[in-house]
């Protein structure tokens, strides 16, 4: 399978713990974004790397949410000390370098985060 | 923020009957983007479509970017059971590719 991967696909905390997420994009993809999703809402964005360069976050993205993406390949986005209103799902997409096509983001299945 | 106004929120239709949703926005923009989601899963791109006027086919699937650029709509022809999922509108509002926003989705049921 070369499609985006997201890994856990679940994960249920207690809340003020902190949580990892990581992404695998597919591979020639240089683009990576994370969204998040609620209930009856579409995707919003997060945060976008190239590379392993952090271009763009979104208000969304509050003090106790960061990306990484070290080596300009997976990516980790860590929420901490989490809150119930961060229970979501927390969806990765990547695309390509270049021309048109990076507009085409391809998403992965999404990690479920349920904080109680 | 920015917000795409997608219609309608749901549809229940029958097996071989043609579906139209659609999606407007006070915003022009340079990229529409169509994906269906099923449940518990990541958005499946359908469609993409890139100049005013573009008219794109993905087997049953048609969509069109609106002249305007604040809109576009996407038909499912022929129904079938496997259509059933949520079909979210996407728009990219810059020109290198970056956040996309999204409507609401429109809820698909079909019944066989």
């Amino acid at each position: 399978d070369t499609g985006v991967s997201q890994n856990p696909r679940h994960k249920i905390t207690k809340r003020g713990q902190n949580v990892t997420f990581r992404c695998d994009p597919i591979s020639e993809h240089n683009r990576l974004y994370w969204y998040r999703q609620t209930l009856g809402q579409g995707p919003e964005f997060l945060t976008y790397f190239q590379n392993e360069a952090q271009l763009e976050k979104s208000r969304l993205l509050s003090d106790r949410f960061s990306a990484e993406r070290p080596k300009g390949s997976f990516s980790t986005l860590e929420i901490q000390r989490t809150e119930q209103g961060d229970s979501a799902m927390y969806l990765c997409a990547s695309s390509l370098p270049t021309g048109g096509l990076t507009r085409e983001q391809y998403f992965g299945p999404g990690t479920r985060l349920t904080v109680t | 923020g920015q917000q795409l106004n997608q219609s309608p929120q749901s549809m229940f239709i029958q097996e071989g009957e043609d579906v139209s949703m659609n999606c407007t926005s006070s915003s022009i923009f340079n990229t529409w983007l169509w994906y269906k989601q099923d449940p518990g899963e990541g958005p499946v791109l359908l469609i993409a479509l890139y100049k005013a006027g573009e008219l794109t086919s993905n087997g049953r699937l048609t969509a069109q970017f609106g002249i305007t650029r604040k809109d576009s709509f996407l038909n499912i022809s022929a129904s079938i059971p496997s259509d059933v999922g949520i079909y979210f509108c996407a728009g990219d509002l810059n020109q290198a590719g970056t956040a996309l926003i999204f409507g609401k989705g429109t809820t698909l049921s079909v019944s066989s």
